[in-house]
């Protein structure tokens, strides 16, 4: 089974700072990666899919790159709203199956 | 819009089973597959598996193989999710997603305890 290592797992930052997150896969999974906002008491949500592209209704702010098995997600100026747990999602279609990072909560400095 | 509409909170006992189910709308229920992902209390998210809305292939967590079982049923776009010989470390939130995740339910908390 493909593992994905998430870095770092927490992360404190201000307001208006530039933000990034890691994935590694444990072996090449092309640019089959999503990333995730989650919420206290809510699902999460769909930010950035196949990598690098934007879910509809998702600010600018949020991006994503990589391809292979590094990967990076980053929030460009840190908005009060952007308080949540971050993860990466790996997915496979032959046979369907995902595989999450272990999440980067994310807070206010 | 696509909705994914989980059934409510659960409380069973150890050795009970649970079937949670998760009605979709908004789209063609067999043109997707349904994932269902847990979260245990203050942990991380958890695949447990997937299912064809088309034909009904599965796909399993290893750890859950012989303890789950994935169904739908087309008529009223709705897919179910049973989990059997339930232990305390089973009390999660259980949420539904459209295949890889685009659209999520709003979670179902089972909470496993005598």
């Amino acid at each position: 089974d493909i593992q994905m290592t998430q870095s770092p797992s927490s992360l404190s930052a201000s307001v208006g700072d530039r933000v990034t997150i890691t994935c590694q896969a444990s072996q090449d999974i092309s640019n089959y990666l999503n990333w995730y906002q989650q919420k206290p008491g809510k699902a999460p949500k769909l930010l950035i899919y196949d990598a690098s592209n934007l879910e509809t209704g998702v600010p600018s702010r949020f991006s994503g790159s990589g391809s292979g098995t590094d990967f990076t997600f980053t929030i460009s100026s840190l908005q009060p709203e952007d308080i949540a747990t971050y993860y990466c999602q790996q997915y496979d279609n032959l046979p369907p199956r995902l595989a999450f990072g272990q999440g980067t909560k994310l807070e206010i400095k | 819009q696509v909705q994914l509409v989980q059934s409510g909170a659960e409380v069973k006992k150890p050795g009970a089973s649970v079937k949670v189910s998760c009605k979709a709308s908004g789209y063609t229920f067999t043109s997707y597959g349904i994932s269902w992902v847990r979260q245990a209390p203050g942990q991380g998210l958890e695949w447990m598996g997937w299912i064809s809305a088309y034909n009904g292939n599965t796909n399993y967590a290893q750890k859950l193989q012989g303890r789950v079982t994935m169904t739908t049923d087309t008529s009223t776009s709705t897919a179910y999710m049973e989990l059997r010989s339930l232990r305390s470390d089973d009390t999660a939130v259980y949420y539904c997603a459209r295949d890889s995740g685009v659209n999520w339910g709003q979670g179902t908390l089972v909470t496993v305890s005598s």
